[in-house]
């Protein structure tokens, strides 16, 4: 019953270092999605793909980027980390575009 | 741009009390309509899904409609629970075509369950 597994949990960076967020789902789902969640905002999607090779850009994507080799990972990868790259980030799966996203814990990373 | 808002952000109940949440969307062009819960600290779990066909949909003591001619959702939750107690939000994905996997999220309702 893993579902989604999004590692590490927490993370501090210092500005200019890059890191990598993992998620793995054991779902066989073709889609999934990266969201940052910022304080009394709502969610925003910033990378998602819909099959392994295949990732497209969302409202958010600069200052990041996005492999996906396998069905079953996709991560999510900072290159040159900014301040305002301080949020929580959430990993998402789904099996169809039209069925529910399933959420893993997120990831809290704050940049300082 | 969809844009889609919730109110009241905050509410307390008392244990028992049946509930109304609201989600407004302003772009009526979608294709289905979710309602999730987060618990501090964790992420989404999906409660339901409404596709743009729709009325409403149940699950257990969740009762959520659409309306898309006016642009709302509302999420019933009858005989509340202190368990109840969550942020919940909704989020609207438009129809077909550019940015259809791009899910417009609403900033939520914190629902505080009194017991």
């Amino acid at each position: 019953n893993a579902g989604v597994t999004q590692t590490p949990k927490f993370r501090i960076l210092k500005i200019g270092q890059s890191m990598t967020l993992q998620c793995a789902q054991d779902m066989n789902h073709n889609y999934m999605y990266w969201y940052r969640q910022d304080p009394g905002m709502g969610l925003k999607l910033i990378y998602y793909s819909v099959g392994a090779g295949i990732t497209d850009k969302g409202e958010v994507p600069n200052g990041y980027n996005v492999s996906r080799s396998t069905t079953e990972d996709f991560p999510l990868r900072l290159e040159l980390a900014a301040p305002s790259q301080t949020s929580v980030y959430f990993c998402a799966s789904s099996g169809q575009s039209n069925q529910p996203q399933h959420f893993g814990d997120g990831t809290r990373l704050s940049i300082l | 741009k969809q844009e889609v808002t919730q109110i009241p952000a905050a509410l307390s109940v008392p244990e028992g009390e049946n509930l109304v949440l609201n989600c407004s969307f302003t772009d009526s062009a979608i294709y289905n309509l979710q309602w999730f819960r987060q618990d501090p600290g964790k992420g989404l779990t999906s409660l339901l899904l409404i596709q743009s066909s729709q009325r409403e949909q149940t699950s257990g003591r969740l009762n959520a409609s659409l309306d898309k001619s006016s642009g709302r959702s509302t999420l019933y939750i009858a005989a509340s629970q202190p368990g109840d107690s969550a942020t919940y939000l909704c989020a609207v994905r438009p129809t077909a075509g550019a940015g259809s996997y791009q899910l417009t999220f609403g900033k939520g309702t914190k629902l505080s369950v009194i017991p």
